[in-house]
């Protein structure tokens, strides 16, 4: 199976800081990724599919780069709504696989 | 609006069985792929396993942790995903998502998400 490594698996920040976590893949998936953001008590929700295009109604400050092993989520200013625990999902082949997680919290 | 409704959770000892039930609305179910997800405790989330549509013969995927123990199926004319899960395991204690797969730029994603139902494994 392919090992989804996300990084970091925590990190504080302030609102309006820049916002970086990376994702690694054990072998190369092409742009087979997606990003998905989680609050407590909450299911999933997609905000990148396709390793860089934006899900509809996602608010422009989220992107996602990157192809083969190395994916980013960029969040390009924190807002108070965006703390949450985000996750890389790989789409490129069975069992897809999950990143273990980088809970984003309030500095 | 999409809607995915999961329900049938709830307390099973070691060793026995649940049926878990998504029923899907405001989309074309049937054209489709779906998937189950879950989420221990405090801990990251899992994928389990996905159905594809009629025209890909709905043939499934399982991740390993389940492969024979657990079964997806859909009932397209009811639009509603199913999780047959046995031989339940402590490890199986989970909240179960139902999650609809699309495809678009060249790669599938999950898109929409029901509210999940908690799935509790103990004697």
């Amino acid at each position: 199976a392919i090992q989804m490594t996300q990084s970091p698996s925590s990190l504080s920040a302030s609102v309006g800081d820049r916002v970086t976590i990376t994702c690694r893949a054990s072998q190369g998936i092409r742009n087979d990724l997606g990003w998905y953001q989680q609050k407590p008590g909450k299911a999933p929700k997609l905000l990148i599919y396709a390793a860089s295009n934006l899900q509809s109604g996602v608010p422009s400050r989220f992107s996602g780069s990157g192809s083969g092993t190395d994916f980013t989520l960029t969040i390009s200013s924190l807002q108070p709504e965006d703390f949450a625990t985000y996750y890389c999902l790989q789409d490129y082949n069975y069992p897809l696989t999950f990143g273990g997680g980088t809970k984003v919290e309030i500095k | 609006e999409v809607q995915l409704v999961e329900s049938g959770g709830g307390l099973v000892q070691p060793g026995g069985s649940l049926r878990l039930s998504c029923a899907a609305s405001g989309f074309t179910f049937s054209d489709h792929y779906m998937d189950w997800v879950r989420q221990a405790p405090g801990k990251g989330l899992e994928w389990v396993g996905r159905t594809r549509n009629r025209a890909n013969s709905y043939s499934t995927e399982y991740a390993a942790s389940v492969k024979g123990r657990f079964t997806i199926s859909r009932d397209d004319s009811q639009n509603s995903l199913y999780l047959q899960m046995n031989s339940l395991k402590t490890e199986d204690t989970a909240v179960y998502y139902c999650a609809r797969c699309s495809y678009g730029s060249g790669s599938y994603f999950l898109d929409y998400w029901g509210q999940g139902t908690l799935v509790t494994v103990s004697s």
